[in-house]
Parts: C-alpha cells; sequence; structure tokens
C-alpha cells in the first residue's frame, strides 16, 4: 500500500552540484508530476508526464530535467544546482482525465548552499 | 491560462464552528475539475473533495462541502464542526482540459478552543 514513494527525504547539495529525486508509483497511474513549494507560493508545477514515452514542462522548469523511465517511475535531475532551487519538492501522480485527484508523495526538502 | 486564487493567508475559527474557505478561478476551458488539498504540518498533501464543471450538485465528503458557485467561478470549501486536527494549510486546486493541476498559494486554518 505504498501509493506514491519519493526518495531522498531530505538533502543538502552545494551550488553546483548535481542530484537525481527518484519517484515511483504503484497504483497503475499514466500521469505523473514534479512539483515544487515555496512559502506563500503554493505548489508550482516543474514538469509533468502526461503517459509513459512522454514529458512536457511545467510553469517552472528551468534548471532541471525529467526521465520517465517507465509507468512507475519518474526522476527528476538537478545539473547544476543553485540556492534559488532551495524547496521541497513533491512528486505525484494520477489517472488520466481533468477529474482525476493528484497523489501525492510525502516530498523531498532540498537545500543548497 | 489558467489562474486560481486564495485571497485569505489565515483564517481563525473556533472548535465545533463552521469556516468558508475562499477559491476563485479563471479559465476559458469548457471542462475542468476543482480540488481541495489539506496539509497539516507534518508536510503530507491529502486529497479532500473534487468538483467537476458539469456536476449539478455541490460536492460533499463527510465534514467538507464544496460551494460550487459556477457563474462566479469560485469554489469555496466549507468545514463544518470544525475540529482541531483540522488546523493546517488548505489549498485549492484547478485542472482543465491539459489535466495540469494549478494550485492557489493557500490559507493557513487555525482552530482554536
Amino acid at each position: 500500500n505504498a501509493g506514491v514513494t519519493q526518495t531522498p527525504k531530505f538533502q543538502v547539495l552545494k551550488t553546483g552540484q548535481s542530484m537525481t529525486l527518484q519517484c515511483a508509483q504503484d497504483m497503475n497511474h499514466n500521469s505523473m508530476y514534479w512539483y515544487r513549494q515555496d512559502p506563500g507560493m503554493g505548489l508550482r508545477l516543474i514538469y509533468y508526464s502526461a503517459s509513459e514515452g512522454t514529458t512536457d514542462k511545467g510553469e517552472v522548469p528551468n534548471g532541471y530535467n525529467v526521465s520517465r523511465l517507465n509507468k512507475r517511475e519518474f526522476s527528476l535531475r538537478l545539473e547544476s544546482a543553485a540556492p534559488s532551487q532551495t524547496s521541497v519538492y513533491f512528486c505525484a501522480s494520477s489517472r488520466t482525465g481533468y477529474n482525476s485527484p493528484l497523489h501525492f508523495g510525502n516530498g523531498t526538502r532540498l537545500t543548497v548552499t | 491560462a489558467q489562474k486560481i486564487t486564495q485571497t485569505q493567508p489565515g483564517m481563525f475559527v473556533q472548535e465545533k464552528e463552521a469556516v468558508t474557505l475562499d477559491c476563485t478561478y479563471d479559465t476559458s476551458d469548457p471542462s475542468y475539475g476543482l480540488f481541495w488539498y489539506k496539509q497539516p504540518s507534518s508536510g503530507e498533501m491529502i486529497f479532500l473533495i473534487y468538483q467537476g464543471s458539469y456536476d449539478q450538485q455541490n460536492a460533499t465528503e463527510g465534514r467538507y462541502s464544496l460551494n460550487f458557485q459556477k457563474a462566479r467561478k469560485s469554489a469555496n470549501l466549507v468545514i463544518s464542526a470544525s475540529q482541531l486536527g483540522d488546523s493546517a494549510m488548505y489549498f485549492c486546486a484547478f485542472t482543465g482540459t491539459a489535466s495540469k493541476l494549478t494550485f492557489g498559494t493557500g490559507t493557513r486554518l487555525q482552530v482554536t478552543l
């Protein structure tokens, strides 16, 4: 009964370092998403994948890349981390369609110094 | 582009009272969905309730109901009989034909004795 699993839960990076946030879902959902949450700004969409093999930019894609490895897994990569990328990152998944709620992972708290 | 607005940064309500959290949206999509999520201090995102644009009746889920006024483009969350455990951030979210969930900036609800 795992739902959406994100790793790691916490991460500290130095400016310029790279890292990949991992996300996996076991609900057989077609769509997967990466959001970032900053104080006072709600959640903002970074990238999403409507189905296996497709990815699209969201509202704030600069500085990030994604890979939909298979139907279950959707990873987010920071190639050269910047302090502005300090945030809480959420992965989510859903069935196809505008009436399908998103199921969220527990988040990754990333600090870039 | 869709826009979703939550104008109340913070709200207080006494235990056992009802409270309304405001949400307005702006879209030209004929089909869309509106969601409310709760984020307690532990950080996880919890789906509460969904309203579709073609739904004739307001959605209800236990103590949560959605006051949907399509002509006014509003989708307010009503929590009846507030409990201390309802203290949290509440996010309104919108998805249209692109199936990308857009979030408002949230309302912090504090339930007092």
